[in-house]
């Protein structure tokens, strides 16, 4: 019931082309969904965050897809490049009528980027 | 840009030993975390921290581990006595608003147990 599936595990993608990641959820108690890109040895760096309430949203090159009655969501990033190949983590929160709870982390994709 | 820094970036202890794991969040942030990362595996909540208070903890944040906000900036995440298989990444993460909102991560710091 926590839990976020991710996959894929790995990724493997030419430059220009447009990796998706997508995450799975069952706890419909869930209504934040952030993306993480970590680089090695560094935390993890918010890249972009989704409310259940929209289906799409945009931040430069990177989108995410929101499907509510699915229970989904996933990642693309337009225009891929080498300068992209990290990890990437969705997560998802509870709400719970607004303690400070904390993400639970889909187990995480590793994205390579070819030149 | 405002960012969360962690301090030691690296730790090394004996089985048993005492460690005491220390953040800066960001400063107008109200909410604090930590996270762990085993090598190779996702991140985990440990607990979350606000007014003085833990909020929430997982269950991998038993008795071994306490949490305290010594003073205005920072925020400390102590292990009593610690065993191999605490060896992780710890990120502190912070927060400016109730609810649904951003966390951000500091560089995190890894902890080995010998």
């Amino acid at each position: 019931q926590q839990q976020v599936k991710q996959s894929p595990q790995s990724l493997i993608v030419q430059k220009g082309g447009i990796p998706i990641i997508n995450c799975a959820y069952e706890n419909t108690a869930f209504d934040y969904f952030p993306w993480y890109q970590q680089f090695p040895g560094k935390g993890p760096a918010l890249l972009i965050a989704i409310r259940p309430d929209v289906s799409e949203k945009k931040e430069g090159r990177f989108t995410i897809s929101f499907n509510k009655s699915a229970k989904q969501f996933s990642l693309h990033i337009m225009d891929s490049q080498p300068g992209d190949s990290a990890t990437y983590f969705c997560a998802a929160r509870i709400g719970s009528g607004g303690g400070a709870d904390g993400l639970t982390f889909g187990k995480g994709t590793h994205l390579i980027i070819q030149p | 840009e405002p960012e969360v820094t962690q301090t030691p970036s690296h730790q090394v202890t004996q089985m048993g030993q005492e460690v005491i794991l220390r953040c800066v969040p960001i400063s107008n942030h109200l909410y604090f975390y930590w996270y762990r990362q085993i090598l190779g595996q996702k991140v985990e909540f440990l607990v979350s921290f606000y007014n003085n208070e833990i909020s929430e903890k997982s269950e991998i944040f038993d008795d071994q581990f306490s949490v305290e906000r010594p003073d205005g900036s920072n925020f400390t995440l102590k292990i009593r006595s610690t065993k191999l298989e605490d060896s992780a990444m710890y990120f502190c993460a912070s927060s400016a608003r109730r609810g649904p909102y951003e966390q951000y991560f500091g560089p995190g710091t890894r902890l080995t147990v010998t």
